[in-house]
């Protein structure tokens, strides 16, 4: 079993709308959880941090369900520039797991 | 603040070559480095995480005695393909993190590897 699953999409979505990604991840002793965000041909770069009780960023939220070991990122009123992959990373004592991202393309 | 440079962007070189990838943390120290390889549609797959002064330690599956990393500083470290062949045209991405805390990444802007 991975260590990270995502659903990969592609999720396509008129702008506006609300999209959610779920991320789920095997190791209960994970520590830290992060979303990155993913351009093509570029590099991840954090988009949040998840905690536990929850976190928001403007249009961004992001949940951590430890007991289901999984998760969220919730992203409202979606612009044409949210357009990429969102990958969900996982940390272990020594380790870093991606997820394989979710491809997200925002229609006009 | 935390950023990371690649050089160089792209490459490409004929099969039986060696190509040498430089990382750098360009405003802090960085014990620490990792290295990463992503080929089309795929995750990011850890191939080794460099310590400052010391041998990277590669995951599972990993050629050593392919893909030689040298840390040499607290602000650099390469990644040496050797003997590159077209199979190892990919996405090479490193990431650097605080030493105060570890868990966040910051990643180069990556090397695009094609080999002839």
């Amino acid at each position: 079993r991975k260590e990270v699953e995502q659903d990969p999409g592609p999720f396509n979505v008129p702008e506006g709308a609300t999209v959610a990604f779920n991320c789920t991840y095997s190791n209960s002793a994970s520590q830290s959880f992060f979303w990155y965000r993913q351009d093509c041909r570029k590099e991840p770069k954090l988009l949040m941090s998840v905690y536990s009780s929850g976190n928001e960023d403007g249009r961004f939220t992001a949940q951590l369900n430890r007991a289901s070991q999984y998760i969220s990122l919730l992203i409202r009123d979606s612009k044409l520039s949210d357009s990429a992959t969102y990958l969900c990373v996982v940390t272990g004592a020594n380790n870093l797991f991606f997820g394989t991202g979710t491809r997200l393309t925002v229609i006009p | 603040g935390a950023v990371v440079s690649q050089h160089p962007s792209w490459v490409i070189c004929k099969s039986g070559t060696s190509v040498k990838i430089e990382c750098r943390s360009l405003d802090f120290q960085a014990t620490t480095m990792f290295w990463y390889r992503q080929f089309p549609k795929q995750s990011l797959m850890l191939m080794a995480t460099s310590n400052e002064g010391s041998k990277a330690t590669y995951e599972q599956g990993v050629e050593k005695d392919k893909f030689l990393i040298n840390h040499a500083s607290l602000t650099l470290s390469t990644l040496t393909v050797t003997s590159a062949h077209p199979e190892d045209s990919s996405f090479y991405i490193c990431s650097a993190s605080y030493p105060a805390s570890t868990d966040t990444q910051y990643f180069g802007p990556g090397t695009r590897l094609t080999v002839l």
